[in-house]
């Protein structure tokens, strides 16, 4: 079967760093999407990846092992705006996207 | 970021009403829509893809004559779910994505559906 693992929940400082990780197993692999969903909001496009490494956005890094099956999203400087819910999704052979069950992040002051 | 417009944001309705939700492509032409059904506190399950021109492909338990989907061109969908039920309340997104990969998909504002 498919399968996308997240952390249901994680909470971080304000200021600090988090790492929000997510391991899948799909039949076939065309991509890794991570989303931002704020509460009672839609998703909203955080990145992409399809090649082993880092992509740095910002504040926002995400980085890819395709042999491991295995994904994290990166928070640098971390404010209380990035309270949200975070989901990764990825592509499997047919392109269709695959959801994880998102990892909520609540920011302490 | 291209955009989706999905309306109505909220709706209230009764019980054994229908109530039809549109997702629209502003500036983009969606080869392929997606809705989705959310619960409080949980991620996004799908319930159907559709392709312009052709029939909704549903995911397993979601009955195909309750939720009935439209696709009638390349930037409106609609969703209409039929003879709503209490344990239909939910929030509903669609998302709609251009033709090739990857194309990120954009995600409409979403539908809070209360049926009472």
């Amino acid at each position: 079967g498919q399968n996308i693992d997240q952390p249901t929940e994680m909470t971080a400082t304000e200021g600090a760093i988090v790492q929000i990780n997510c391991t899948y197993q799909t039949s076939g692999f065309n991509g890794l999407f991570w989303y931002q969903q704020h509460a009672g909001e839609a998703p909203t496009f955080l990145s992409y990846n399809v090649l082993d490494g880092l992509e740095e956005k910002g504040r926002f890094s995400s980085f890819l092992s395709r042999s491991k099956g295995y994904s994290y999203l990166l928070l640098k400087e971390l404010q209380m705006k990035d309270s949200a819910s975070y989901l990764c999704a990825v592509g499997d052979s047919n392109y269709q996207l695959i959801w994880g069950a998102g990892t909520k992040l609540i920011i302490k002051p | 970021g291209a955009v989706v417009s999905q309306h109505p944001s909220w709706v209230i309705c009764k019980s054994g009403t229908s109530v039809k939700i549109e997702c629209r492509s502003l500036d983009f032409q969606a080869t392929t829509m997606f809705w989705y059904r959310q619960f409080p506190k949980q991620s996004l399950m799908l319930m159907a893809t559709s392709n312009e021109g052709s029939k909704a492909t549903y995911e397993q338990g979601v009955e195909k004559d309750k939720f009935l989907i439209n696709h009638a061109s390349l930037t409106l969908s609609t969703l209409t779910v039929t003879s709503a039920h209490p344990e239909d309340s939910s929030f509903y997104i669609c998302s709609a994505k251009a033709e090739g990969w990857p194309r990120e998909a954009f995600f409409g504002q979403g539908t809070r559906l209360t049926v009472v």
